[in-house]
């Protein structure tokens, strides 16, 4: 996980409170991408970013946003908790895609939230 | 719309013995493939990527993928299991031309000593 880290690692919060989930990379690289994990739906796209202010949504957009200020950092915000967002969220990183096409993803260590 | 699908939930198999988890995928294209291992309580690590050209990719850890176009399948090999093989394995597909991957529902793989 070196060159990419997820804070916070755990929280337990309650329906209906804003959260802030927090993506910071050193690699420089321009991809970064908000990921859900779920037990029978393996992993599943929220937002990602291809430049700083520059975002698109995912497959499960609905009820997140994300923000990038910086290269650096990418910020998932979820308004309203709901305990349907109970998960297990991953930041993921990528270069261009260069001359392969093939970038290849790097992923953090994982923030378990909790909406009670 | 792209799809990937993992068709087992779990593989066991006894170390010493080959593997194979399996992977399908349906895409317009030409895609790239990707397996991807996920150890407790950590964030997923890149195994070995089919881009073109030789269908047998090798990757990490003696891991290796057949691509098959006819198929559409990329299934994930080893020769010879280790019970340190245990962990969920995903398979995901980019189609030419995205910036984002699908992930299939992941296989845990248990290897028995």
């Amino acid at each position: 996980d070196a060159g990419i880290t997820q804070s916070p690692r755990h929280k337990v919060t309650e329906t209906g409170t804003p959260v802030t989930l927090r993506c910071h990379q050193t690699e420089n690289h321009r991809y970064m991408y908000w990921y859900r994990q779920d037990p029978g739906h393996g992993l599943r796209l929220i937002h990602y970013s291809y430049g700083v202010k520059d975002t698109d949504k995912g497959e499960v957009s609905d009820g997140y946003s994300v923000s990038r200020s910086k290269t650096e950092d990418f910020l998932l915000t979820l308004e309203s908790a709901t305990s349907s967002q109970t998960s297990v969220y991953f930041c993921a990183i990528s270069g261009d895609r260069g001359d392969s096409g093939a970038n290849v993803l790097t992923f953090g260590a994982g923030s378990r939230l909790t909406v009670l | 719309a792209q799809s990937v699908a993992q068709p087992e939930d779990q593989v066991n198999v006894a170390e010493g013995n080959p593997l194979t988890v399996k992977c399908t995928y349906s895409v317009s294209g030409n895609p790239y493939l990707f397996w991807y291992v996920q150890y407790p309580n950590r964030g997923l690590q890149f195994l070995l990527k089919y881009i073109t050209g030789d269908n047998l990719v090798k990757g990490s850890y003696g891991f290796e993928a057949e691509f098959n176009k006819s198929q559409t399948s990329f299934h994930l090999k080893k020769p010879s299991a280790l019970v340190s093989d245990s962990a969920l394995y995903f398979c995901a597909v980019r189609p030419r031309g995205y910036s984002t991957l699908t992930f299939g529902k992941g296989t845990m793989l248990l290897v028995s000593p």
